[in-house]
């Protein structure tokens, strides 16, 4: 069974950088797989923030992309994503997923992992 | 590219029938048939329940089933029992116009609550 696991720090400051980390288990971060973030800020919807390949090709939110920047570690068999000059409007729970291909739904979810920005 | 359109609220009762809507525009939904379906139960991670418009993952119930109509796509919940009641999320691949972007869109999203 393929379970992630999302993990980093629950606050971070205004204009600060966002650092999460995905562990993935039961799948290699080598497959074919894409793996993704998608957050959901408290009491609404879903936002995919962009997703990566083994060979690292990746995609982005265009709302966020300047920001982004979403790597793997195989050796670790992990993800990350870091969020730069974050706001308030970043506070939000952090969802790490993985998609058989790109700009695919995500059939095997995280936990979520909540990040509050403030000072 | 915007969120994709969903009623906020859906009611039933159990045994009945009911049918959430998401509508997009030919950029997405209309133009794709990569409508996904996920139902999120509070304090819970998303579960896809419907892919490529009408397909079911494994284990997911066959009283889940999704349609599409032009620009609209719809999940229907048949039998509807008390474990249904969540919020339900509706996704597409959105590519602008001459390809200029591409993103995965999520919609506004629906509660359904069993009366």
């Amino acid at each position: 069974q393929v379970q992630l696991q999302e993990s980093g720090p629950g606050l971070v400051k205004p204009s600060g950088t966002l650092s999460l980390t995905c562990a993935v288990s039961g799948d290699s971060i080598s497959s074919s797989n894409w793996w993704s973030w998608v957050r959901q800020p408290p009491g609404k919807g879903l936002e995919w923030i962009g997703e990566i390949e083994l060979s690292g090709r990746s995609n982005h939110n265009p709302s966020l992309r300047s920001r982004v920047i979403i790597s793997v570690d195989t050796s670790n068999n992990q993800f990350s994503l870091t969020l730069i000059s974050v706001t308030a409007a970043d506070t939000a729970l952090y969802y790490c997923a993985r998609a058989k291909t790109p700009f695919a739904p995500a059939d095997f979810w995280g936990q979520g992992t909540r990040v509050a920005v403030s000072s | 590219q915007s969120a994709l359109t969903q009623p906020a609220s859906v009611y039933g009762s159990p045994g009945q029938s009911i049918t959430l809507s998401c509508t997009g525009t030919s950029n997405d939904v209309g133009g794709y048939n990569y409508v996904s379906w996920y139902q999120q139960h509070p304090g819970k991670a998303p579960k896809l329940m419907i892919y490529h418009v009408s397909n079911r993952p494994s284990g997911v119930s066959d009283r889940f089933s999704g349609s599409k109509s032009g620009n609209t796509a719809s999940l229907t919940i048949s039998g509807l029992q008390a474990e249904d009641e969540a919020d339900y999320y509706c996704s597409s691949f959105f590519r602008s116009y001459k390809g200029s972007s591409t993103v995965y869109v999520f919609g506004t999203g629906t509660k359904v609550t069993v009366l």
